[in-house]
């Protein structure tokens, strides 16, 4: 089974600060099955990032991913208001078929 | 628009049985993979089943063997068939559809869950 461990677990940060978020595989997972997403509270999910580093549609250039392998990164280059939330990496293995990570939490310092 | 709603949840005794329902619109259901995702109280995500396009399943560990997944394309509907729940099966389910799971495409549409509660 493939783990996913994200780090940090909270990031503290002010709007217009660059956020960077690790998201770490305990095997090597293909770039093409390496997913992000925003989730803010109360809501569901929403995708960010397919494939590690493909934008989903209506997603602010602001947002990138990276990373191959067994490392992987979100980054928000400029943090918004609306950007404050929980974000979770997901990745497509054998068994289980899929899992997410942990969670990053971004809240305003 | 492109929506989902899941209905279904409550409040079950610990052995009891549940099915969740998730009614799709705005777009061709049978065209998507479907999961079903869900998220204990102040947890993270956890994926609970997915069903292809032809009707193949898969679930991790965790609900094999207690839980079925299944569609129903003629109505636009996804179901999750929930059978010996537990108290650790307590948690908002949500469902979601994936234009091609097999090439990693993400979870682009989510409902608003439903909240199971397993309880005595």
């Amino acid at each position: 089974e493939i783990v996913l461990t994200q780090s940090p677990g909270t990031l503290s940060l002010s709007p217009g600060e660059r956020a960077t978020l690790s998201c770490r595989a305990s095997q090597s997972v293909s770039s093409s099955y390496l997913a992000w997403y925003q989730q803010k509270p109360g809501q569901a999910p929403r995708l960010l990032i397919y494939g590690a580093s493909s934008r989903a549609t209506g997603i602010p250039d602001r947002f990138s991913g990276s990373g191959s392998g067994t490392d992987f990164t979100l980054t928000i280059s400029r943090l918004e208001p609306e950007d404050f939330a929980v974000y979770y990496c997901q990745q497509y293995g054998s068994s289980p078929r899929l899992t997410f990570g942990g969670g990053t939490k971004v809240e305003i310092k | 628009e492109v929506q989902l709603v899941e209905s279904g949840g409550g409040l079950v005794q610990p052995g009891g049985s549940l099915r969740l329902s998730c009614a799709a619109s705005g777009f061709t259901f049978s065209s998507y993979d479907m999961h079903w995702v869900r998220q204990a109280t102040g947890k993270g995500l956890e994926w609970v089943s997915a069903i292809g396009t032809a009707g193949d399943t898969y679930y991790p560990g965790s609900v094999k063997g207690r839980f079925t997944i299944s569609r129903e394309n003629a109505k636009n509907s996804l179901y999750l068939q929930m059978n010996s729940l537990r108290a650790g099966d307590t948690a908002v389910y949500y469902c979601a559809r994936e234009e091609l799971w097999a090439k990693g495409s993400g979870m682009d549409v989510w409902g608003q869950g439903t909240t199971v509660t397993v309880s005595s």
